[in-house]
């Protein structure tokens, strides 16, 4: 089946810095990826669609200017999380969109676990 | 605006007893609804799509227009059925976008 992998999966920052998140699809080419946010009990929040050559777009209050997503190649997306707080905590979650000839699937990425101090 | 309500935050049930996970939506137009599965540390996966028509792992789903649901459902629950289960719609024309439910725990006990 399709895997779609995460790196790092989990990272610890300082308050300030920024954070890089690789999403990578292994073995398949994703045009579309999806950036998820999901916080403790809680359901994933779509943050932005990632279009590979253009550029991404945002859900409705989410700041693109915080959350900088690159979808580069057509089997990477990346998201920065620039001057992260401690309420950029969270679990982000990637997915690529595998298009089959009568359908297309959504896998899902592992997660990586932000916490800022 | 798309919504996915799940009304159960968590369900108990014991092993061999059928299991009903509910899910309803609102939605205007014709959607595409889903079910994605988390078992403990795995990542979410799908289970099955309601244009597929397909029982999966012993799990069916009917959408139902008239209630705008798409309730989950199996007959006998199994142990390993015990996990996070989350359902999800597309809308038409929204390019593959899921807006997901807040998730139900599913916990199948002996």
């Amino acid at each position: 089946g399709a895997v779609v992998s995460q790196h790092p999966s989990w990272v610890i920052c300082k308050s300030g810095t920024s954070v890089k998140i690789e999403c990578r699809s292994l073995d398949f080419q994703a045009t579309t990826m999806f950036w998820y946010r999901q916080f403790p009990k809680q359901s994933l929040m779509l943050m932005a669609t990632s279009n590979e050559g253009s550029k991404a777009t945002y859900e409705q209050g989410v700041e693109k200017d915080k959350f900088l997503i690159n979808h580069a190649s057509l089997t990477l997306s990346t998201l920065t999380v620039t001057s992260a707080h401690p309420e950029d905590s969270s679990f982000y979650i990637c997915s690529a969109i595998r298009s089959g000839t009568y359908s297309s699937e959504q896998f899902f990425g592992p997660g990586t676990r932000l916490t800022v101090l | 605006a798309q919504r996915v309500t799940q009304p159960e935050k968590l369900l108990s049930v014991f092993k061999g007893a059928p299991v009903e996970l509910k899910c309803n939506y609102s939605y205007s137009g014709s959607p595409e609804l889903f079910w994605y599965v988390q078992y403990s540390r795995q990542r979410l996966q799908l289970l099955l799509r309601h244009i597929s028509r397909e029982s999966i792992k012993g799990f069916t789903a009917d959408l139902n227009k008239g209630e705008t649901s798409f309730h989950l459902k199996k007959p006998f629950a199994q142990e390993e059925d015990s996990a996070m289960y989350y359902c999800a719609l597309s809308g038409a024309g929204g390019g593959n976008k899921l807006t997901f439910g807040t998730g139900t725990q599913l916990k199948v006990e002996l």
